[in-house]
């Protein structure tokens, strides 16, 4: 069965502050796909993210970056010098036969000036 | 600019009673979905559809039902039979490529309080 773990439930930090959010998944297939989604305060998911299982390499998107390893079934996402607007809950979520999505239960980031 | 409308915002019923939840989508997608949120336990699937007039139970399908009559329209109904029917919906929608797992574009959501 596949499942999707994020021990943190709420991260608060100061601006400018580096932070991660872990995410760690479980999966039989040797094929699936790995999303992190971040949800404001007005409600609507958006995709930040898509990493398949044949790709372990890391990824980085202006302050954004994912750090995948399959070896401990991880794929971690870091936050560098955080800023308010970054205040939100964030979703990790897995995906085996492309169809559905399982997530995470996120992880709330409050971002303090 | 092409997206998912879900109405109401807010949606208040009274116990026993079935409720409609609606989603409409411009995207031309062929996959869409529904979940739900609560507090602490993330999003769980009620239902998706990847194809007009087909649809299939997704984890906690129990006291919903749908209907996909239309590619663009994907509705929810709760009906009394959901014991817990206070919650965050969200309908979503993806496209369907050659196995790749497509992003899901998300609504606005659905608050839905039952008295």
């Amino acid at each position: 069965a596949q499942k999707v773990t994020q021990a943190q439930t709420e991260i608060s930090v100061v601006e400018k502050e580096d932070v991660t959010l872990d995410c760690v998944y479980e999966t039989r297939d040797t094929t699936y796909y790995l999303f992190w989604y971040k949800q404001p305060p007005s409600g609507e998911l958006v995709f930040l993210i898509r990493r398949n299982s044949f790709d372990e390499q890391n990824e980085i998107s202006g302050r954004y970056s994912w750090n995948f390893q399959k070896s401990t079934s991880s794929f971690n996402f870091t936050i560098t010098a955080s800023q308010v607007v970054d205040s939100a809950v964030y979703f990790c979520a897995l995906s085996e036969r492309a169809d559905k999505l399982i997530f995470g239960t996120g992880t709330r980031l409050q971002v303090f000036p | 600019d092409g997206g998912i409308t879900q109405s109401p915002k807010y949606l208040f019923r009274k116990e026993g009673q079935n409720v409609t939840l609606s989603c409409e989508q411009n995207l031309n997608h062929d996959a869409m979905y529904w979940y739900r949120q609560d507090p602490g336990q993330g999003l769980r699937l009620i239902y998706y559809s990847q194809i007009v007039n087909d649809f299939q139970k997704g984890d906690i399908a129990e006291g919903y039902s749908v209907s996909r009559e239309k590619k663009e329209s994907f509705p929810l109904t709760v009906t009394s039979a959901q014991k817990n029917p206070t919650a965050f919906y969200l309908c979503a929608s993806s496209s369907r490529g050659t196995g790749a797992a497509s992003p899901l574009h998300f609504g606005n959501g659905t608050r839905l309080t039952v008295t």
